[in-house]
């Protein structure tokens, strides 16, 4: 079964500076790995996804995520961080095995200060 | 290119009442998935369709079923409500298989309110 963990329930940054948000997931086989964004009220905006190749992987708005296998992790990062950041985010995996339901992790909450 | 839309936005029932929700996907999307999202967690996937037949289903019970047009648009029945079923309910849409996408794209939601 597919899991997915994201450690950080809330995480405070300044405008400005960078920020990484970590997730850790289960799956035996390849998964294919999302990061979405949610603000207050709305559905959810797809970031960036990872099906195959290049580990780094570019996204909207500035951010990027990293999928380390070996550590079962797709970290997401953005160097520097704007007011409208704030927001919740949630990683996700997916995978055509499993007819391709997401299984989303619990999200991190950002809050930005100015 | 229109993206997934949903109605109504927000619904108000009471509990062992029935509702249903409604979801337009993404034009030349063929595949619908439905969330729900509980207040404070990730969404959790209630099932999805596929060429109008249910192609999946998660761990919610019989009352939740669903439907698929031939357009692909989609409807989700909730049947004798409880005030568990409250929540922010997410219909995804998916392009077909062989474009080689996996991605799902979300709707705004319905928020279902049980009293």
């Amino acid at each position: 079964a597919q899991s997915v963990t994201q450690p950080d329930i809330h995480i405070t940054v300044s405008e400005g500076a960078s920020l990484e948000l970590r997730c850790n997931y289960s799956y035996g086989a390849t998964p294919y790995l999302f990061w979405y964004v949610q603000s207050p009220g709305q559905g959810l905006q797809l970031l960036l996804k990872y099906f195959s190749g290049d580990t780094l992987v570019q996204g909207i708005k500035g951010f990027e995520a990293e999928f380390k296998r070996s550590q079962s992790s797709f970290n997401l990062r953005k160097p520097s961080v704007h007011w409208s950041d704030a927001a919740e985010y949630f990683c996700a995996v997916g995978a055509r095995a499993a007819g391709n339901k997401l299984t989303f992790g619990g999200g991190t909450r950002v809050l930005v200060k100015p | 290119e229109t993206g997934v839309t949903q109605s109504p936005t927000h619904l108000i029932k009471t509990r062992g009442q029935q509702v249903t929700l409604r979801c337009s996907s993404q034009s030349g999307h063929n595949t619908v998935s439905w969330y729900q999202q509980a207040l404070g967690q990730g969404p959790q996937f209630i099932f999805q369709y596929y060429r109008e037949e249910e192609n999946g289903r998660g761990n919610f019970p019989p009352r939740f079923s669903g439907l698929q047009f031939p357009n692909y648009s989609s409807e989700l029945n909730v049947n004798a409500l409880e005030l568990d079923d409250s929540a922010l309910y997410l219909c995804a849409s998916s392009p077909p298989t062989g474009t080689g996408s996996f991605e799902q794209y979300f709707g705004p939601g319905t928020r279902l309110t049980v009293t």
